[in-house]
């Protein structure tokens, strides 16, 4: 059973596209998250909800847009798209706070041409 | 100044030698501390947690965290192949709702 579970695993699509990546989590975890994880393996946060709640919303484009619609469902929307955005999109779970670190799902490796 | 730092390496170490990875950090008021494996192409994947000075160990691999110093580090005895990867490093305050990570260290452990 996977615990974090990002579809789809590969997007491949033209610039201007709009697209989605979808997460679901089954660990009754009350936190999750969307990094960006670039060419260079740096992991950037996007995103946090708690339970449904958005509490962090870092600077990134207007064009990305998260959804929560129940505490285990997280998903990305991302309009416009850019030759830029391409990168590893993850989704992470984790009990509410940090203190015991996160569970990350298998990514989606976007890219855009 | 960054404020999780880490030799982004590669770091190469013999097989059955000890890799020591570090990372500091710039917060003081830092109480969880992380380290993540991370496979080409896979996602990172926690393995070691420490809030505490001093040691914790688990299995081959052993965390060490010095708040004064502000740094923490990880030892992997008795290195194998399977134990190449980049290792991340990542810290929180216990009131955040976000870890603030390392950029890794690639580690390649040589037959």
């Amino acid at each position: 059973d996977t615990a974090v579970s990002q579809t789809p695993k590969y997007l491949v699509t033209q610039m201007g596209n709009d697209k989605s990546i979808k997460c679901e989590q089954n660990l009754g975890h009350d936190t999750m998250y969307w990094y960006k994880q670039d060419s260079k393996k740096f992991l950037k946060i996007m995103f946090s909800y708690n339970n449904k709640e958005l509490i962090i919303n870092e600077t990134v484009p207007n064009r990305f847009s998260p959804k929560s619609p129940d505490k285990a469902h997280l998903n990305l929307h991302i309009n416009s798209l850019e030759l830029g955005d391409s990168a590893v999109y993850f989704c992470a779970s984790s009990p509410q706070g940090t203190v015991y670190g996160y569970t990350f799902g298998s990514g989606t490796r976007l890219t855009v041409v | 100044q960054k404020e999780v730092e880490q030799n982004s390496g590669p770091l190469s170490v013999p097989e059955g030698a000890i890799a020591s990875l570090n990372c500091t950090y710039s917060d003081r008021g830092s109480q969880s501390f992380f380290w993540y494996r991370q496979y080409s192409g896979k996602s990172p994947e926690l393995i070691m947690s420490i809030y505490s000075n001093g040691d914790k160990e688990d299995g081959r691999f052993t965390a060490q965290l010095n708040k004064a110093s502000q740094y923490v580090s990880l030892l992997i005895r008795d290195s194998q192949p399977s134990d190449s990867a980049t290792y991340l490093c990542a810290v929180s305050r216990d009131s955040n709702y976000q870890l603030i990570w390392g950029a890794g260290t690639k580690l390649i452990i040589k037959p």
